[in-house]
């Protein structure tokens, strides 16, 4: 089974610049995360969607950070424009509905902000 | 509020030697507990998790964890690290399909 998919890797960029990552979750899991991982800290997280609906983007600052799941598959996550203290590795999880709270996780995305 | 504390931020351990890695949550309802495991430029990857029953539970590559209620702790264990255990590890509290983080414990082992 394919694992939850992001790309890219890795991503530097100019402090004001705009950058989008992309996730790809597995097949047929609703529940669709993003978090926030900075350097020496566990991941946060910025907005849940399930399925195409937002479920819970309270930590999300949306002044410069905007998520969708367009047909509640892929999800792209935007930032702009970027800020020195929003370089961080990026992380997409997913979740099946029958689950219990188990997340899985893809490989994320590192954004440098210079 | 609910949280989770690993309070060592950093543990060096000697290969074939034993390790425990400290876990205490702040939950108001029964937890599902987990731990992660983070290798560098990795995503996270599921060691354990503990919903009910057994209040130990094994998990993959030779850990295992038991909760205690008492203490409002999941600790993590392993009888013997090898070096290839050496990454950051995360545990986690998690209802109504979310997860709360620990800041982690990296784990480093010396030769």
């Amino acid at each position: 089974e394919a694992g939850v998919a992001q790309s890219p890797r890795y991503k530097i960029i100019e402090k004001r610049q705009s950058v989008a990552f992309w996730c790809n979750p597995i097949s047929g899991h609703a529940t669709l995360y993003w978090y926030q991982q900075i350097l020496g800290q566990g991941p946060k997280l910025l907005i849940q969607f399930q399925n195409n609906g937002v479920v819970d983007d309270s930590q999300l600052p949306k002044d410069r950070f905007s998520a969708e799941r367009l047909k509640g598959v892929d999800s792209t996550l935007k930032i702009q424009p970027a800020k020195l203290e929003d370089s961080a590795v990026y992380l997409c999880a997913d979740r099946e509905s029958s689950s219990y709270n188990e997340q899985f996780f893809g490989p994320g995305t590192r954004l440098t902000v210079l | 509020a609910q949280s989770v504390t690993q309070p060592d931020i950093h543990i060096t351990v000697s290969e074939g030697a034993s390790l425990e890695l400290r876990c205490n949550y702040s939950y108001g309802a029964t937890p599902y507990l987990f731990w992660y495991v983070q290798s560098p430029g990795q995503g996270l990857q599921l060691l354990l998790k503990y919903f009910s029953g057994d209040t130990l539970v094994q998990g993959i590559k030779g850990f295992e964890a038991e909760f205690k209620r008492s203490q409002s702790s999941f600790n993590l264990r392993k009888p013997s690290v090898h070096w290839s255990d050496a990454a950051e590890y995360f545990c986690a509290v998690g209802g109504g399909g979310k997860l709360i983080f620990g800041q982690g414990t990296e784990l480093s082992v010396k030769p």
